[in-house]
């Protein structure tokens, strides 16, 4: 079946601007994830869901970033008022359950001028 | 937290020739994987293996959890080998440095 899609693939945005990135799961996995990657940096873990709920969110760097999963599939990472130390690669991944064999997307790479 | 360490950081090969690459990690897991991620940024799985060997074409890992590291082996390796290659802690959503592996014609 399909894989894990991100949109959108790049994202330019101004300093102070707000943007949303999507994640769409694979079909039927319960447990979705998303990470941010910086140049030559392995991914760094900021948020996880079980269903519908955020299991864990330690990872968030602040109260600019927040995440949803009304439905329990489909994921929108949101920050708020952007600086440019936000600009990276967000990466989202999913699973069949709760810490089992994760599979990612081909990630938005964000770009904050 | 836990420490996930890999080494070497940096490897270049001459097509054809086999290589292991080594992960550490400082406390017991429960899910350990394998990562390729390709020049163009995709993260490919290539293990999901907490403990044991598996084997994949040329390349095959192997966990020791009792002693807390995991093994990647690739032999016969490719140009397209190239990239970077990550182990994880997934259930502690940690990724190790990466090995970022540089395979010649």
């Amino acid at each position: 079946g399909a894989g894990v899609s991100q949109t959108p693939s790049n994202k330019v945005t101004e300093k102070g601007k707000y943007v949303e990135l999507r994640c769409d799961p694979i079909s039927g996995h319960t447990a979705l994830y998303w990470y941010r990657q910086s140049l030559g940096q392995g991914p760094e873990f900021l948020i996880y869901f079980q269903g519908t709920g955020a299991a864990d969110d330690s990872g968030l760097p602040n109260d600019r970033f927040f995440a949803v999963r009304p439905e329990g599939s489909v994921s929108t990472l949101k920050i708020q008022r952007t600086e440019r130390g936000d600009s990276a690669v967000y990466l989202c991944a999913s699973s069949s359950n709760s810490f089992t064999e994760q599979y990612f997307g081909p990630g938005t790479r964000l770009t904050v001028t | 937290g836990i420490q996930v360490e890999q080494s070497p950081p940096d490897l270049i090969l001459q097509e054809g020739a086999n290589s292991t690459l080594r992960c550490n990690f400082s406390d017991s897991v429960n899910n350990l994987q394998w990562f390729h991620q390709n020049p163009w940024g995709q993260l490919i799985n290539l293990f999901y293996i907490p403990s044991g060997t598996k084997q994949n074409g040329r390349l095959s890992a192997t966990t020791v959890a009792t002693e807390r590291y995991s093994l990647l082996y690739i032999s016969s390796s490719q140009t397209t080998d190239s990239g970077v290659y990550f182990c994880a802690v997934a259930d502690q959503f940690y990724f190790g440095t990466g090995t970022s592996l540089t395979v010649i014609p």
